[in-house]
Parts: C-alpha cells; sequence; structure tokens
C-alpha cells in the first residue's frame, strides 16, 4: 500500500532550527513534494525533490534519499509566522499526490 | 506563479440543498484539476481528479452521485454537492495542474471554499 509518515506536532524556538522527517512508500515515484498550510487557508508549495541530495531555497532546505524513501525539510532562523502544518506528500506512478497526515509546527518566542 | 481561483470563498446553506464551487485557472491552461475536502485537524482527502472533457475519477468512499464534477474547459471546474447534508460541512479546495512534464508536477491550489450545512 501507499503510505506517508510524518510527525503529528512539532515545537521550536523562534530564531531556531527544526527539521520535519517524511518517510514514504509509494507505487512508483516521480517525486516528493513539500506545502506549507496555515489555518484556514490552501497549502502553498515549498519544494520539489526528485533527485536525491538537499535542495536549498532561503530558509528552507529540502532533502530526499531515494534508497531510503526518506525526506525532511529544514526550516532555519525560525519566525513566528512559520507557524503552521507542513504537508509531506509523494508522487505516484500515475502522478497522483499521496498526502501525509500533516506536521503542526508550533513556534514559541 | 500560476494562480487558482475559487469560488465562492465560504458558503452557508439549508440541509437538502445543493451548492456548487467553482475553481479557475487563471493565467495556465489546467490539464487536470483536483478536489479535497479537508475536516478540521485532518489532512487533505483527495475526492477526485478530472480531466479537460473527461469524466471524473472519484476516489473510493466518494459519493459521486452526491459530489458532481464538471471540468468541461481548460480553465474552469466546478464541484456541486448536491442534496448537502451537516456532515457535509468542511473546508473544499480545489488544485491545478498543467500538462505533466519533468518541470511541471506541481500542483496549484486554490484558496479553499468553507461549506457549512445548517
Amino acid at each position: 500500500g501507499q503510505n506517508i509518515d510524518q510527525p503529528t506536532e512539532m515545537t521550536a524556538t523562534e530564531g531556531a532550527i527544526v527539521q520535519i522527517n517524511c518517510t514514504y512508500q509509494t507505487s512508483g515515484f516521480n517525486g516528493l513534494f513539500w506545502y506549507q498550510q496555515h489555518a484556514g487557508e490552501a497549502p502553498t508549495f515549498l519544494s520539489y525533490n526528485v533527485l536525491d541530495g538537499l535542495e536549498e531555497k532561503g530558509r528552507f532546505s529540502s532533502f530526499l534519499s531515494r534508497s531510503k524513501g526518506y525526506s525532511y525539510l529544514l526550516l532555519k532562523e525560525l519566525q513566528m509566522k512559520d507557524s503552521a502544518s507542513y504537508l509531506c506528500a509523494g508522487m505516484d506512478s500515475n502522478y497522483q499526490l499521496i498526502w501525509g497526515a500533516g506536521t503542526k509546527l508550533i513556534i514559541k518566542p | 506563479g500560476a494562480v487558482v481561483s475559487q469560488h465562492p470563498s465560504w458558503v452557508i446553506c439549508k440541509s437538502g440543498t445543493s451548492v456548487k464551487i467553482e475553481c479557475r485557472s487563471l493565467d495556465f491552461q489546467a490539464t487536470t484539476m483536483f478536489w479535497y475536502r479537508q475536516f478540521p485537524k485532518q489532512s487533505l482527502m483527495l475526492m477526485a481528479t478530472s480531466n479537460e472533457g473527461s469524466k471524473a475519477t472519484y476516489e473510493q468512499g466518494v459519493e459521486k452521485d452526491k459530489f458532481l464534477i464538471n471540468h468541461a474547459s481548460l480553465t474552469l471546474s466546478t464541484l456541486t454537492v448536491t442534496s448537502a447534508h451537516p456532515e457535509d460541512s468542511s473546508f473544499y479546495i480545489c488544485s491545478a495542474r498543467g500538462q505533466l512534464d519533468r518541470f511541471s508536477y506541481e500542483q496549484y491550489f486554490g484558496p479553499g471554499t468553507r461549506l457549512t450545512v445548517t
């Protein structure tokens, strides 16, 4: 079966670094997405990885290891506005997104 | 970036009535549109996938006669919730994707429609 696992909730301090992990099992693989979703709003795209390695985009970086079925999202210099849910989604062989349940990130001052 | 709009952004209706939600891709042609539902504190649940000019493909457990999807053009898809009941109250989100190529697998999300059935 297809499955995406990520922690339910994480807490971090403003200015710090946090890593949100995601493991995936999909039927075929066409890449791994990370989306950010603030409460009551639709998801917004953060990153897409299809090759192994780290992709850096400003304060956010995303890593993929296809052999391990593993990805993480790294957020640096945390700001209060980063408090949100972070959704990991794997794209299967039919180009369908398989969504994780999301990780609620709480930032404390 | 690509923009997807949804209308209305929120709607309240009485039990037994029907509600239509529109999803438009404003600056690109959406070959495929997706409809999701999200209950509070839960993740996105894919309801159906529609390709322009074709019948929608519904996920298991989603009633196609209750949730009518029309993807009549490359820029517009509609979801009609027929005979709505309070348990249909949810956050409905559409997303759109253009022609698949190695540069564009991304789904662009609309802002969502909050439906409350009384």
